[in-house]
């Protein structure tokens, strides 16, 4: 699985934006990008992925560059929950595949301010 | 439906001793992985189970062991405990082996060796 970089903290003011981003710059074409975010003491909660267009649910928003070495999670609104730890990983996704994990950096610490 | 659920929540032991965790998967989730997450560090992958089987596995020694039920219930054997798996250990499960990019964790386990 390519290697991926975040930064190792953000802050946002609650209500605003949150942008979180991510480079992937050696990611492969089958390769795809997930995020993750694992409140304090809590199991890591699967968040949005994506190949190459951007996604969105109810949760956020991916945006995928062009050139797919970067991305960036977009929290439209952030209130004091989204306070936690964000990961960017990338992985093939192939059914039947034999890539079974997800790879976890240290991701990058969101702490919401009031 | 029910998620993850994992047992105990924490537990004490010491070192030389042996552990068993144990995890119940999401309803109808076939596939169950576990990692190991160290302080201010992401989790580790640990091993994953299809349908009772092994999958594949991450850089752990043979003394991490597991099991997986016909009910897809799983636990994580660890004998002759050392200071360092002291650790939170998650499992996650998934609907389908190559598709498991997107995967449900449990709370953790908060194992202490002294």
């Amino acid at each position: 699985d390519a290697k991926t970089t975040q930064p190792p903290s953000m802050d946002c003011a609650e209500g605003r934006a949150a942008n979180l981003p991510c480079n992937h710059s050696t990611i492969s074409g089958n390769e795809y990008v997930y995020w993750y975010r694992q409140i304090h003491s809590q199991g890591p909660q699967y968040i949005i992925h994506g190949l190459k267009n951007n996604e969105t649910n109810e949760m956020a928003s991916l945006i995928i560059t062009e050139d797919r070495k970067s991305s960036t999670l977009i929290l439209p609104h952030a209130t004091l929950r989204d306070t936690a730890v964000y990961y960017c990983i990338v992985r093939v996704e192939e059914s039947g595949g034999s890539n079974y994990k997800l790879t976890f950096g240290k991701g990058t610490l969101l702490t919401v301010n009031p | 439906e029910t998620g993850v659920t994992q047992s105990p929540t924490h537990l004490i032991k010491t070192r030389g001793q042996q552990v068993t965790l144990r995890c119940s998967s999401q309803s109808g989730h076939n596939t169950v992985s576990w990692y190991q997450q160290a302080l201010g560090q992401g989790p580790q992958f640990i091993f994953q189970y299809y349908r009772e089987e092994e999958n594949g596995r991450g850089n752990f020694p043979p003394r991490f062991s597991g099991l997986q039920f016909p009910n897809y219930s799983s636990e994580l054997n660890v004998n002759a405990l050392e200071l360092d798996d002291s650790a939170l250990y998650l499992c996650a499960s998934s609907l389908e082996v190559g598709r498991a990019g997107e995967q449900f964790f449990g709370p953790g386990t908060r194992l202490t060796v002294l």
